[in-house]
């Protein structure tokens, strides 16, 4: 079975900063998708990016991008220019193809003022 | 597109009453899954659906849940008799095969 491990239960960083989320899975498949969710204080889950494993090339999404290493079975998550709307719970999740997703434990990040 | 939605947004009960949770999923999607969240267990899968068919339900914690997709378009959750323990929040999420899920805003339950 799969699983995702999030080994930073909460993380905090100053405006503007730059922060790297941890996330790594453990799976046999050769095909599958990766993906950070945000969820706020407005509980709202809110897809952030997505990788797929074939992609060699890294998801970027504004100010949101990932460092894909697919051997090392890692995807953690950089948050450039970290702005105060950033703070939130993020949940890094794995899903197989054609599979239901696995959702890792969560990281809780502040952004400090 | 109005995204998942998902009613009640909030709803308090009394221990022993039925709740019913509804979701409608976005048009074109052909999965649709329940997840509960609380503090201690985090975001736990309770069923999903494709195509309207139940695919897994071992995730429901026992036989006061239970679930129905009729059509396309609308699903729910049935708590029967509802326990303290229950109170969590319940997401709806669907999605197309092998892209991200849409989350719904949840439905925050309270038994009392």
């Amino acid at each position: 079975a799969q699983t995702v491990t999030q080994s930073q239960p909460e993380m905090s960083v100053q405006e503007a900063e730059t922060v790297t989320l941890s996330c790594t899975y453990d799976t046999s498949e050769n095909n599958y998708y990766l993906f950070w969710y945000k969820q706020p204080p407005s509980r709202q889950m809110i897809l952030v990016i997505r990788q797929e494993a074939y992609k060699q090339q890294n998801a970027t999404e504004n100010r949101f991008s990932v460092n894909f290493q697919k051997a090392a079975k890692s995807f953690s998550l950089k948050i450039s220019d970290s702005q105060l709307g950033d703070t939130a719970m993020y949940f890094c999740a794995f899903r197989g193809y054609g599979q239901n997703f696995v959702f890792g434990p969560g990281t809780r990040l502040s952004v400090l003022p | 597109d109005a995204g998942v939605i998902q009613s009640p947004r909030h709803e308090v009960t009394e221990m022993g009453q039925e709740v019913t949770l509804r979701c409608k999923p976005i048009s074109g999607h052909n999965s649709l899954f329940w997840y509960r969240q609380t503090m201690m267990r985090g975001l736990e899968l309770l069923i999903y659906f494709n195509n309207n068919v139940p695919i897994d339900d071992s995730g429901m914690p026992e036989d006061r849940f239970s679930a129905k997709m009729p059509n396309a378009s609308f699903s729910t959750l049935k708590i029967q008799p509802s326990e303290p323990r229950d109170s969590a929040v319940y997401f709806c999420a669907s999605s197309s095969v092998n892209y991200g899920y849409t989350f719904g805003s949840g439905t925050r339950l309270t038994v009392v």
